[in-house]
């Protein structure tokens, strides 16, 4: 079974802290990705990357950053934590479509269990 | 427009009824489709991929209609365990992301 393990999973955290949220996988996925979700809004994509050191913004990276130094761990950086930023954070990975695994469960998105931020 | 459309719901049915959801996508280049499982406060878990001739699995059945750019997901006799958010899910070459529906909230009721 692929598992995503997020290490924090309530954090409590004041105005203006740094926050690291830590990812990691077990399954030698390339892709990795940090979303976040709240009510009404659905799954929001802060950042992901396709390879180790490599980055890309997603639809919503103000306020934060991450880090790809091995494989298989991505890290959330939220560099000034602001009350806007309480939610649920859902880190997920996937191999790359490629050839053959277009279709079926090959290219399959797996996620942590996510981590609930609260920012006071 | 949103890359992946859903009727949010709420759907409340009845024990053994049969429900269906539907979901458009905007994109004619999309190419793996899903349907995930929700939980409340929980991470979403891969229920069923879609496939192009369509798939069942026990209850659940997965269509795909590339014309006409939606998925849908048939549960036939509901059970109580069924009450969660479904979110369609598409993902497409380019760029290797993936695209989410808000999800579609489904209640059974005793």
């Amino acid at each position: 079974d692929v598992k995503v393990t997020q290490s924090s999973r309530y954090l409590v955290k004041r105005t203006g802290e740094k926050v690291f949220l830590e990812c990691v996988q077990d399954m030698d996925h390339e892709n990795m990705f940090w979303y976040r979700q709240d009510p009404g809004l659905g799954l929001r994509l802060i950042y992901f990357s396709y390879d180790v050191k490599m980055k890309e913004k997603g639809d919503i990276p103000e306020g934060y950053s991450v880090s790809r130094e091995k494989k298989e761990r991505f890290s959330l950086i939220l560099e000034s934590a602001s009350t806007n930023q309480t939610s649920m954070y859902l880190c997920a990975s996937s191999s790359p479509l490629q050839g053959a695994r277009f279709f079926g469960s090959g290219n399959t998105i797996y996620f942590g269990e996510g981590s609930w931020l609260t920012v006071v | 427009r949103k890359e992946v459309e859903q009727d949010p719901g709420p759907f409340n049915v009845p024990e053994g009824a049969t429900v269906a959801f539907n979901c458009t996508y905007s994109n004619s280049a999309s190419q793996s489709f899903f349907w995930y499982r929700q939980d409340c406060r929980k991470e979403p878990k891969l229920l069923m991929s879609v496939y192009s001739s369509g798939n069942e699995d026990g209850r659940f059945t997965a269509q795909l209609n590339r014309a006409s750019q939606y998925i849908s997901l048939l549960i036939r006799d509901s059970k109580l365990s069924d009450s969660a958010t479904y979110l369609c899910v598409v993902n497409k070459l380019a760029g290797n992301q993936f695209y989410f529906g808000t999800g579609t909230s489904l209640t059974v009721i005793p």
